[in-house]
């Protein structure tokens, strides 16, 4: 079984939408949360970081962790099809020098 | 520009021909790493490098080599590359060698590497 689990899509969705990416993990021992977004022929980017429980907004863009779930989400809001990419959810511990990543949720904005 | 630059981007090669995809970074980060980008498989770490001269086996190093002589340069070595390593690799880099938060993986573009 993967430590990380996120459902790859392919999701397609209208502009305006709201969309929400999930991934589940079964390591406790992570603390910290990312989402990366991924474009196509580039590399990842860090678009979103939590540490523990909680939410975090930014833009249209919202981080929720629940870690008695072991759940982590995305929400993009009025999305647009400059959001049309694969969202690649990342985990690590406390400390350390690992991150485990997520297969990716490519998602499609359609105008 | 601060960015991680990998070479060569693409390559086809035949299986046994030693191949290096070279990685260089000019933001004088101490922690660097390869990953790979399989379908249904997503992104698993090759090797990483927390200093010059000091590197780990990642999740998946078995047909790979690395070395770090330098701080601005990881390459990878495919000593003898088989078809299962077609793959697209990624290099990333980052200012400390803990990942805890705040100190960001910086990716290079990716080089699209595949074995005949």
């Amino acid at each position: 079984q993967k430590e990380v689990e996120q459902d790859p899509g392919p999701l397609s969705v209208p502009e305006g939408a709201i969309v929400s990416l999930n991934c589940t993990y079964s390591n406790s021992a992570f603390q910290y949360f990312m989402w990366y977004r991924q474009y196509s022929r580039k590399g990842p980017e860090l678009l979103m970081y939590t540490y523990s429980s909680g939410n975090k907004e930014d833009g249209r863009f919202t981080a929720q962790v629940d870690k008695s779930s072991k759940y982590i989400s995305l929400f993009i809001r009025d999305s647009q099809p400059s959001d049309s990419a694969t969202y690649l959810c990342a985990m690590g511990r406390t400390s350390g020098s690992r991150l485990t990543f997520g297969e990716g949720t490519q998602l499609t904005v359609n105008p | 520009e601060a960015q991680v630059t990998q070479n060569p981007r693409y390559l086809i090669t035949v299986t046994g021909k030693k191949l290096t995809v070279t990685c260089s970074q000019n933001m004088n980060h101490e922690y660097m790493s390869w990953y790979r980008q399989d379908p249904g498989l997503g992104l698993r770490q090759i090797y990483y490098s927390m200093n010059v001269e000091v590197t780990d086996k990642g999740d998946v190093p078995e047909g790979y080599k690395v070395s770090r002589k330098e701080k601005r340069n990881f390459p990878l070595i495919l000593e003898s590359p088989s078809p299962n390593q077609t793959s697209l690799y990624f290099c990333a880099s980052s200012p400390r060698t803990d990942l805890s938060g705040a100190n960001v993986l910086t990716f290079g573009a990716g080089s699209r590497l595949t074995v005949l």
